[in-house]
């Protein structure tokens, strides 16, 4: 079974509008974390966001939000204001296993954001 | 503060050699991790070091195998190149790996673009 969603496969967004992509996790561990990263046509994989399983405040870093809904295993990335340089992949990743054998990063399938002017 | 670099960025190699891939985490980090990323399957975990232990291992066949150094620099070896070894691998570091209640930052290098010919 798919341990990250991301049912999205292509999106479009108009420029300076906020724009939600979708990421449903599963897991059965209590701690975990979960993460966003962009990656551009070049290539380079860039971190966006950070969300522990134990953090009440859904996290912000700049532009980017993750909309944490920890019942439903849903971890939304929300870019405000988007930007033609926001066009790329993105992709939702989570670690559960902490401290255990099994511990890692496994990564969803990802999300094709393009903004238009 | 340096970025995480990987050597070579670009590689073509025949069926039946073998290759090393060399990364170098962002100074502080002590924890790398290996990815795979190809078209078809994604971005696939390959394996994590820390303090140069193996702490956990994807479904990769032993083909694939890694090292980390006392400078926490890291290595991966692929030994007999198949043609489906064609690839992105990507190398990322990490601040706090697998913490409970830790913010984990992990950041990727540019990768090394892998072609069996």
């Amino acid at each position: 079974a798919q341990k990250i969603t991301q049912t999205q496969p292509g999106m479009f967004v108009q420029e300076k509008e906020a724009v939600t992509l979708d990421c449903t996790y599963d897991t059965s561990d209590q701690s975990y974390g979960l993460f966003w990263y962009k990656q551009p046509s070049s290539g380079e994989m860039i971190f966006l966001i950070y969300q522990g399983s134990y953090d009440e405040q859904n996290a912000t870093e700049g532009r980017y939000s993750l909309n944490f809904q920890k019942a439903r295993k849903s971890a939304n990335l929300v870019i405000s204001a988007s930007q033609l340089g926001d066009s790329a992949m993105y992709f939702c990743a989570m670690r559960e296993g902490l401290g255990t054998s099994y511990d890692k990063v496994i990564f969803g399938p990802g999300t094709s954001l393009s903004v238009i002017p | 503060k340096a970025g995480v670099t990987q050597t070579p960025r670009y590689l073509i190699k025949t069926r039946g050699q073998q290759v090393t891939l060399s990364c170098s985490p962002i100074s502080g980090h002590r924890s790398v991790s290996w990815y795979q990323q190809t078209p078809g399957q994604g971005l696939q975990f390959l394996f994590e070091y820390f303090s140069e232990t193996q702490r956990n291992k994807g479904n990769f066949p032993g083909r694939f195998s890694g090292r980390q150094f006392s400078n926490s620099r890291s290595e991966m070896n692929v030994s007999t190149l198949e043609l489906g070894d064609s690839a992105l691998y990507l190398c990322a570091s990490s601040s706090v790996p697998g913490l409970a209640g830790a913010r984990e930052t992990q950041y990727f290098g540019p990768g090394t673009r892998l072609l069996v010919l």
